[in-house]
């Protein structure tokens, strides 16, 4: 299994403003996958990031309010831009390994006041 | 969208008792998924199944991936307090790509010492 890191693993914003994840993984990977677990929810994803190509987002999420890069195969980012209170959540990044398995980072705790 | 039922949303038992939970699904699946989260962990990935009847075990956890192709169970057998946690199924249906997981809502596990 692929080891992924997050980083920051927490942070408290002020609304407003913008936080980058940063997502690391230890081997090449073609997509990387970004999600967010809201309080008390489950996973839904947010984009899926390619290398070389724009992000693919799922409906309910737009690149201005959650820009990505990815400009290599081991590496992406999550921009979260004028955060409110509702962008409250976990934020996790994943790969996918073999036979459709799916692997996670530690997540994001993100706290907007 | 695809949509999961996980059941049951949350569970008490005694530490030693067994544990059953379940997904169904409105359509049919290729892939069931089993994770278990940590509190300010992203999920880890327990068991993976690829076709109907599959019965696969780690450990105290066996999962099974159902005759219609639309549920799966895991269990947990004689339940220890490290049991604790949340829950989740997540699948790839057939249709969707491949890299697009849709998870369950999750069962919060208590183990009483």
């Amino acid at each position: 299994s692929a080891v992924i890191s997050q980083k920051p693993s927490r942070d408290i914003c002020q609304r407003g403003t913008s936080l980058t994840i940063q997502c690391q993984v230890d081997s090449q990977v073609t997509m990387m996958f970004w999600y967010r677990q809201q309080p008390g929810q489950s996973l839904t994803l947010i984009a899926t990031a390619n290398q070389g190509s724009e992000a693919t987002y799922e409906s309910g999420f737009v690149i201005d309010k959650f820009p990505i890069s990815r400009p290599n195969l081991t590496f992406s980012t999550l921009t979260v831009s004028n955060m409110s209170p509702e962008d409250s959540s976990i934020y996790l990044c994943s790969v996918e390994g073999d036979r459709r398995k799916a692997f996670f980072g530690q997540g994001t705790r993100l706290t907007v006041v | 969208g695809q949509q999961l039922n996980q059941s049951p949303q949350s569970m008490f038992i005694q530490e030693g008792e067994d544990v059953s939970m379940n997904c169904t699904s409105s359509s049919i699946f290729n892939t069931w998924l089993w994770y278990k989260q940590d509190p300010g962990e992203g999920p880890v990935l327990l068991i993976a199944l690829y076709k109907a009847g599959e019965l696969t075990s780690n450990g105290r956890l066996t999962a099974q991936f159902g005759i219609t192709r639309k549920d799966s169970f895991l269990n947990i057998s004689a339940s220890i307090p490290s049991d604790v946690g949340i829950y989740f199924c997540a699948g790839h249906s057939f249709g969707s790509s491949n890299y697009k997981l849709t998870f369950g809502k999750g069962t919060l596990l208590t183990v009483n010492p």
